[in-house]
């Protein structure tokens, strides 16, 4: 069975640029998770799918990011202009399910550096 | 809110030694407990879970126990090995049960030959 796929793997921007990333999770996963990690730090849930719905999405600073999954399967999330802060590895997991005792799984994340 | 503290790393041992990270979380209701490994160069891979108080998960010869009189979930191992090396990273799946994890700050675990 296939993990959940991320690209690209690396990404380069200056700060005020934009930038996307995708994420395609396991066949028949309904719910798709995009978290931050910054160095040194546990990821940081921004925002949750159930199928193209938005599930939470309140730690998303939507002044500057923005998410997708129009047909309920892959993802892609932006950020629109990009700050310095906003280095960090983004991650997207998925699950079967929706609930405290479903277990997620990552992808490998695309590791961004904005200077 | 709802949070998990992890003990700071790094931990370094030498090869067959005993593992303690410790986990500490706060959390309303009955939250489902969680540590992932992140192997360098690799994403976040589920180690092990328990879903209820005094279960204990386990995997590849860690264990660990979820204590809610003393809200923990320490994991623990008898002999590591340098494969092992990682960082370690204890989670909650709680009180929202959106699913949504709340993960502590992860423990580098650096093991010698």
């Amino acid at each position: 069975e296939a993990g959940v796929a991320q690209s690209p793997r690396y990404k380069i921007i200056e700060k005020r640029q934009s930038v996307a990333f995708w994420c395609n999770p396991i066949s028949g996963h309904a719910t798709l998770y995009w978290y931050q990690q910054i160095l040194g730090q546990g990821p940081k849930l921004l925002i949750q799918f159930q199928n193209n719905g938005v599930v939470d999405d309140s730690q998303l600073p939507k002044d500057r990011f923005s998410a997708e999954r129009l047909k309920g399967v892959d993802s892609t999330l932006k950020i629109q202009p990009a700050k310095l802060e906003d280095s960090a590895v983004y991650l997207c997991a998925s699950s079967s399910g929706q609930g405290a005792r479903e277990t997620q799984y990552f992808g490998p994340g695309t590791r961004l550096l904005v200077l | 809110g709802d949070s998990v503290t992890q003990m700071e790393g790094p931990v370094t041992l030498s090869e067959e030694a005993f593992l303690t990270i410790n986990c500490t979380y706060t959390a309303t209701g009955y939250p489902s407990l969680f540590w992932y490994v992140q192997y360098p160069g690799e994403g976040l891979q589920l180690l092990l879970k328990a879903t209820k108080a005094d279960d204990k998960g386990s995997n590849k010869g860690f264990e660990a126990t979820y204590r809610k009189e003393t809200t923990s979930f320490h994991l623990e191992k008898g002999s590591v090995q340098v494969s092992d090396s990682a960082v370690y990273f204890c989670a909650l799946s709680g009180s929202s049960n959106t699913g949504k994890l709340i993960f502590g700050q992860g423990t580098t675990l650096q093991v010698k030959p």
